[in-house]
């Protein structure tokens, strides 16, 4: 089957822009996780949702952030007033529950000018 | 709070040569850990997944160890091909599902 998807690919925005990246969990994934990844390093953990339940949002670095997954399947993350530190890569992960492997999306990257 | 780190940072190597990639993390209580590749502009791709209670893991030309005690695992890579290049990533979790991520090694086998 098809894995995850995430859309846009590349997306630039003003400083001060609102943006919405989506994701397409692997279909039956309960557990879904965002993580954001900045140049030349690894990928810091967002939240997590497990089917519409966001269970955990303890890495959103700013009231900014925010994401939502209502029925339990596609899950959007969403950046208000963009900020330049905001620019970084938007890995979104699924798995059948939350300590099974984690298959990644291939990522959005957001460029804050 | 765990860290996780890689090394080397980069790797530059010509095919053939047998690799030894490092990942080591500060708290030994481990619940997992699981090496992943990720290529330029890529999400990740797992490789190997190393349960808490297991020392090694093999997938083809690869094999990963874990040293608990030591706080270590090593990502081996045997006879390297140009089609390997690319960061490896080692990502550790403590009994819960957040994984931590080193930095990662970029390795380019060159031909």
């Amino acid at each position: 089957g098809a894995g995850v998807s995430q859309s846009p690919r590349y997306k630039v925005a003003k400083r001060g822009q609102d943006v919405a990246l989506r994701c397409d969990p692997i279909s039956g994934h309960v557990s879904l996780f965002w993580y954001q990844q900045a140049l030349g390093q690894g990928p810091e953990f967002l939240t997590y949702f497990q089917n519409e339940a966001q269970l955990d949002k303890s890495g959103l670095p700013s009231d900014r952030f925010f994401a939502e997954r209502p029925e339990g399947s596609v899950s959007t993350l969403k950046i208000q007033r963009t900020q330049q530190e905001d620019s970084a890569v938007y890995l979104c992960a699924s798995s059948p529950g939350p300590n099974y492997e984690q298959y990644f999306g291939p990522g959005t990257r957001l460029t804050v000018t | 709070k765990q860290e996780v780190t890689q090394i080397p940072a980069a790797l530059s190597v010509p095919e053939g040569e047998n690799l030894v990639l490092n990942c080591s993390f500060t708290d030994s209580a481990i619940y997992n850990l699981q090496w992943f590749r990720q290529d330029p502009g890529k999400g990740l791709t797992s490789l190997l997944l190393i349960q808490s209670s297991q020392r090694e893991q093999t997938s083809g030309r690869l094999n990963a160890s874990l040293d608990k005690s030591s706080g270590r695992s090593t990502l081996y890579i045997a006879a390297s091909q140009p089609g390997d290049s690319a960061t490896y990533l080692c990502a550790v979790k403590v009994g819960s599902y957040i994984p931590t991520f080193g930095r990662g090694t970029s390795l380019i086998v060159h031909p």
